[in-house]
C-alpha cells in the first residue's frame, strides 16, 4: 500500500520568509514526485515536479528530494499571501502506462501579511 | 484549450438514488483519471484509464461504484445506489502520458 504522509498544519509563516514543506513516502519504488497547490475551493494545480535526487528550483519554488530518506520538501521562497493554500505532496510509480497518483492530505500554509 | 470540463458542478441527491458524474478529458490527452477527495481521507485515485482501457480499479470502493471511458473524449463514473458516506468532491484528471495531470473543476456531491 502506498503511503504519504504530510504535516497537515496549519503552518504559518510571515510573508518574505521562506516556508518549507514536507512529505515522506513508503513506496521505495516511486520514481516521481509532485507538489500540488489547491486553494479553498478550487482543483489542484501543479507547481513543481522532481525524478532525480538534489534540488530543483523554478522561481521562488525549490523541491528537494532525497529518495535514500524517503522524503521530499518543498521550499517557497519570499513568500506572498497569495501562497496562502494547501500544498499536496503525491508520488506515482510509472509501470506500462501513466499512473494514478497517490496524494498526502495535504499541508494547509498560511502566509501572513 | 478548455481544460478539463466536469459535470454537473454540483449535485444533491437522495440515498439510494443514481448519480452519474461526466468528465470530458483534455483533447489529445489518453490518459484519465477519477479521484475523490473528503476531509478525512483527501484526495484519493478511484480509477484510471490509458487509452480509454481501465488500467487499475483498486480504488473504487465497491460494487456501487462503476466508471466507463467509451471514447477518447468521454468518461462517466456512476453510483448506484447512492449513500451519504459518498458525499464528497469527485475530481476528473487527464494526462499525455507520465506528463503532468490536469485537473477538472470537480463535482460536489452531497447524498442526503
Amino acid at each position: 500500500q502506498k503511503e504519504v504522509e504530510q504535516n497537515s498544519g496549519p503552518l504559518s509563516v510571515p510573508e518574505g520568509a521562506i516556508a518549507s514543506l514536507n512529505c515522506t513516502y513508503s513506496d521505495r519504488g516511486s520514481q516521481s514526485f509532485f507538489w500540488y497547490r489547491q486553494y479553498s475551493g478550487k482543483s489542484p494545480e501543479l507547481i513543481m515536479f522532481i525524478y532525480s535526487n538534489g534540488d530543483k528550483e523554478d522561481g521562488r519554488f525549490t523541491a528537494q528530494l532525497n529518495k535514500a530518506s524517503q522524503y521530499v520538501s518543498l521550499l517557497i521562497r519570499d513568500s506572498q499571501p497569495s501562497d496562502s493554500a494547501t500544498y499536496l505532496c503525491a508520488v506515482n510509480r510509472p509501470g506500462g502506462g501513466a499512473d494514478g497518483l497517490t496524494f498526502g492530505k495535504g499541508t494547509h500554509l498560511i502566509i501572513q501579511p | 484549450d478548455a481544460g478539463v470540463i466536469q459535470s454537473p458542478r454540483h449535485e444533491v441527491t437522495e440515498m439510494g438514488q443514481e448519480v452519474t458524474l461526466r468528465c470530458k478529458p483534455i483533447s489529445g490527452h489518453n490518459s484519465l483519471f477519477w479521484y475523490r477527495q473528503t476531509m478525512m481521507r483527501g484526495l484519493e485515485l478511484l480509477i484510471y484509464f490509458n487509452n480509454n482501457v481501465p488500467i487499475d480499479d483498486s480504488g473504487m470502493p465497491e460494487d456501487r461504484f462503476s466508471a466507463k471511458m467509451p471514447n477518447a473524449s468521454f468518461s462517466t463514473l456512476k453510483i448506484q445506489p447512492s449513500e451519504p458516506r459518498d458525499s464528497a468532491v469527485y475530481f476528473c484528471a487527464s494526462s499525455f502520458g507520465y506528463n503532468e495531470q490536469f485537473f477538472g473543476p470537480g463535482t460536489r456531491l452531497t447524498v442526503l
